[in-house]
């Protein structure tokens, strides 16, 4: 069975780095690409970008360069997301979502993990 | 980036109701159309791909149609735990992009 175990939600103040992890176990880490998605409090999804874990290649939204480094780890099976320069635009929950086989659609997604940034 | 269009924002349904909920692209995305289905607090559930492809253990009361820019998600027969948001995606090219999300309520 696929899973998604992400880590714990994070108090941040503005200005910070926040680094969240997305542990999956239930498949070969390495074969599948995995996605970052944003969703501020009661609003849609926004897709931040991908990471190949085979060969840590990535892919960003434009608009989230700059802001998210995609990293990975083939030791543990887990894929991390930085968040730097911490604005309250950046208080959502951040999923990662394993994407389906040979493509990019995420098809199956973590829990979830709430970032809130406030001083 | 191409831009994904939902009909509705706010269905009020009730139950047993045929809803269909529409998707509209900003270009023809060749079928690479995903909906989702999201429960508050909980992260959101594949429900199909390729605008028509059930996904393993989906009841069959959901179905996908559509080509080129236009897609629909329809629910036969809505049911209490069919009560939810609803987004659409584009995986043809990056950034994929999201519909902004159609919400079933109960009327």
């Amino acid at each position: 069975e696929v899973q998604l175990q992400q880590s714990g939600p994070e108090l941040v103040k503005p200005g910070a780095s926040v680094k969240m992890s997305c542990k999956a176990s239930g498949y070969t880490f390495t074969s599948y690409v995995m996605h970052w998605v944003k969703q501020k409090p009661g609003q849609g999804l926004e897709w931040i970008g991908y990471i190949n874990p085979y060969n840590d290649g990535t892919k960003y939204n434009e608009k989230f360069k700059g802001k998210a480094t995609l990293t990975s780890d083939k030791s543990s099976s887990t894929a991390y997301m930085e968040l730097s320069s911490l604005t309250s635009e950046d208080s959502a929950v951040y999923y990662c979502a394993r994407a389906e086989l040979g493509g990019w659609l995420p098809a199956y997604w973590g829990q979830g993990t709430l970032v809130t940034v406030s001083a | 980036d191409i831009q994904m269009t939902q009909s509705s924002s706010s269905f009020s349904v009730s139950l047993g109701d045929r809803v269909t909920i529409t998707c509209k692209a900003s270009e023809d995305i060749y079928n690479r159309l995903a909906w989702y289905q999201q429960k508050p607090g909980n992260a959101p559930r594949l429900l199909i791909s390729g605008a028509t492809s059930l996904e393993t253990g989906v009841p069959s009361r959901f179905s996908g149609s559509g080509s080129g820019k236009d897609y629909t998600l329809s629910i036969t027969s809505l049911q209490t735990e069919d009560v939810a948001t609803y987004y659409c995606q584009q995986y043809w090219s990056t950034p994929l992009t999201f519909g902004a999300g159609t919400k079933l309520e109960l009327k």
